[in-house]
């Protein structure tokens, strides 16, 4: 079983909607959760960054993550066709442990 | 330019022959990693390296070396590549410390015949 697991997706929505990203990882001692962004041909870019359990909100953009259910999200709220790209989860401390990507694609 | 820079950007080469990936850096970190991206698999952990004097490796190491040349060269070689090591590598540079953000470059693609 793989430490981190993440649904590749493909996912298209209609531009506007909401999208929802979610990991779900087994090593209960990962403390730093974050998201990046990779758009083809380009290398990840860091989206969001959170520290232990809760929710953090930037513009259109909000992660939340659950430790007690091993959980982490993001939602795209009002999504726009710039937001079609990969999104990788990724957890740990200085040693990252990435999910497999989910390739979101949003429709004009 | 680029802050993480890698070459070369594309490489098709022959199982069997010895390949070098360079990674150069202006960021001034000195955390230096490389990643493989495969499609379904996410990136995994090659070789990582905290200083000139300490190199480190990931989970998927064999098969693979590094040379930590200075502190903002890193260097990836395939000493006898073969197809399964067909795929996109990423060089990251990381600020010290346990926030765990990594700055990447744009990434090398590697085919093995």
């Amino acid at each position: 079983q793989k430490e981190v697991e993440q649904d590749p997706g493909p996912l298209s929505v209609p531009e506007g909607a909401i999208v929802s990203l979610n990991c779900t990882y087994s090593n209960s001692a990962f403390q730093y959760f974050m998201w990046y962004r990779q758009y083809s041909r380009k290398g990840p870019e860091l989206l969001m960054y959170t520290y232990s359990s809760g929710n953090k909100e930037d513009g259109r953009f909000t992660a939340q993550v659950d430790k007690s259910s091993k959980y982490i999200s993001l939602f795209i709220r009002d999504s726009q066709p710039s937001d079609s790209a990969t999104y990788l989860c990724a957890m740990g401390d200085y040693k990252l442990s990435f999910g497999a990507g989910t390739t979101v694609t949003v429709r004009a | 330019d680029a802050d993480v820079t890698q070459t070369p950007r594309n490489r098709i080469t022959k199982t069997g022959k010895r390949i070098m990936l360079e990674c150069s850096q202006t960021k001034g970190h000195d955390r230096m990693y490389w990643y493989r991206q495969d499609p379904g698999l996410g990136l995994r952990l090659i070789y990582y390296s905290f200083d000139v004097k300490d190199i480190n490796k990931g989970e998927i190491s064999d098969g693979y070396s590094v040379s930590r040349q200075a502190q903002a060269k890193f260097s990836l070689s395939l000493e006898s590549a073969i197809p399964n090591q067909t795929a996109l590598y990423f060089c990251a540079t990381q600020v010290e410390g346990d926030t765990g953000e990594l700055f990447f470059g744009e990434g090398s693609r590697l085919t093995v015949l």
